[in-house]
């Protein structure tokens, strides 16, 4: 057990540029959660996946974000034309549907600084 | 709405010490389950200690015990035995049951700053 993986850890990119994180889950793990979390916040919930498909979706995805689990093992979070204000940590956790509710497991999150 | 507030944003905490972090929640939904999550300046989630709604008795994971109070909605959690590596953020999350499944999205404080001295 690896545990979450996420790439890149950093990442520090011109506004207006695209960026893309990777997030390895746990092998098994079928569920598969986006979070964001900016300075001084908790993480705030973004998606969801089971297996491959996104399942919920925040309203806080906007039109420039988009996910994916193409095949119901990683997945990628995309942000399009970057803007300042999407500077935060994108924090991937997975579980599994059987497993008892606590076994959420984090990653140790992917900084992001829109310049 | 649901809601978790955490009203302490720093707590110091001599080493050896005992620590109690508060966590108020709100909720209308009778089946919720309340965790607890220390964050390391690294940035990595470490999850420490759950309770669930119906759960009898107060949840203990070794030098980790959560003080649920389900008529005062408080799901405090107590450190006992501090030591210089619990120094780290603290966060209180909520997920509701309904809505159907399980391990769905978490509700999540502020946050408590913990600095253990030693």
């Amino acid at each position: 057990d690896t545990g979450v993986s996420q790439n890149p850890r950093h990442k520090i990119t011109k506004r207006g540029q695209n960026v893309t994180f990777r997030c390895d889950p746990i092998s098994e793990h079928n569920r598969l959660y986006w979070y964001r979390q900016t300075l001084g916040q908790g993480p705030e919930f973004l998606t969801y996946f089971q297996n491959e498909a996104q399942l919920e979706k925040s309203r806080l995805l906007s039109d420039r974000f988009s996910a994916e689990r193409p095949k119901g093992s990683f997945s990628t979070l995309e942000i399009q034309r970057t803007e300042q204000g999407d500077s935060a940590m994108y924090l991937c956790a997975s579980s599994h549907r059987t497993g008892k509710i606590n076994t959420i497991y984090f990653g140790e999150g992917s900084w992001l600084t829109v310049v | 709405a649901q809601k978790i507030t955490q009203t302490q944003p720093g707590m110091f905490v001599q080493e050896k010490e005992a620590v109690t972090l508060d966590c108020t929640y709100d909720t209308s939904d009778p089946s919720y389950g309340l965790f607890w999550y220390k964050q390391p300046s690294s940035g990595e989630m470490i999850f420490l200690i759950y309770q669930g709604s119906y759960d009898q008795q107060n949840a203990t994971e070794g030098r980790y015990s959560l003080n649920f109070q389900k008529a005062r909605k408080s799901a405090n959690l107590v450190i006992s035995a501090s030591q210089l590596g619990d120094s780290a953020m603290y966060f209180c999350a909520m997920r509701e049951a309904s809505g159907g499944g399980n391990n769905r999205k978490l509700i999540w404080g502020l946050g408590t700053s913990l600095a253990v001295n030693p």
